[in-house]
């Protein structure tokens, strides 16, 4: 079985500038989340959707990210304009239903100059 | 309040002697799940497992094992006869449900098996 697929593994942008961030959960699974993680930290819940619905988007910074799952399989995670603070690795993650176990993909590193 | 603490930041220990790693949590609800996750260089969370509020039994995986006691609200983990592989952050996680279920991961704590 496929896991959580995140592309691109890598990315450096300046401040001010757009980026976008791609995830192909595993198959079936119903809830798909984004995570960031800054050095030294644990993960932060960004957003989590079921399905193709937001459930729970408390900690996403509104201004300046957006988020989207369309036909509740595949899902984007911009920023937009990006600040120095937004270096972090964003990790993608999912589960079957919300209460099951979280699978994470392999993240996007990203440096803000 | 959903809060879970891992109040040891760094371990160093020297190959083939056992290590736990504390996690103490704080919740109100009477279900609720709890994880551990390892997260060696490459950057990846790899599941290790889940553990539900009613199903206090001790686990035992290979060298891995789990001690869960609701009395002290802990979920600590230990490796047995530690090897250089283990090196990575390991963080605990709590789960439970409020409008939805989502996580609390605790700060990780860095483990440093030495040849």
């Amino acid at each position: 079985e496929a896991g959580v697929a995140q592309s691109p593994r890598y990315k450096i942008i300046e401040k001010r500038q757009s980026v976008a961030f791609w995830c192909n959960p595993i198959s079936g699974h119903a809830t798909l989340y984004w995570y960031q993680q800054i050095l030294g930290q644990g993960p932060k819940l960004l957003i989590q959707f079921q399905n193709n619905g937001v459930v729970d988007d408390s900690q996403l910074p509104k201004d300046r990210f957006s988020a989207e799952r369309l036909k509740g399989v595949d899902s984007t995670l911009k920023i937009q304009p990006a600040k120095l603070e937004d270096s972090a690795v964003y990790l993608c993650a999912s589960s079957l239903v919300a209460q099951e176990t979280q699978y994470f993909g392999p993240g996007t590193r990203l440096l803000v100059l | 309040a959903q809060k879970v603490t891992q109040a040891q930041t760094e371990i160093s220990v020297v190959e083939k002697e056992d290590v736990t790693l504390d996690c103490v949590y704080e919740t109100r609800d009477t279900t609720y799940y709890l994880f551990w996750y390892k997260q060696p260089p490459s950057g990846e969370l790899v599941f290790l497992i889940r553990r539900n509020s009613f199903d206090e039994q001790n686990e035992i995986s290979g060298r891995y094992s789990w001690n869960f006691q609701k009395s002290t609200s802990s979920f600590n983990f230990t490796i047995t006869a530690s090897q250089v592989v283990d090196s990575a952050v390991y963080f605990c996680a709590l789960s439970e449900y409020s409008g939805t279920y989502k996580y609390i991961f605790g700060t990780g704590t860095r483990l440093k098996v030495l040849a």
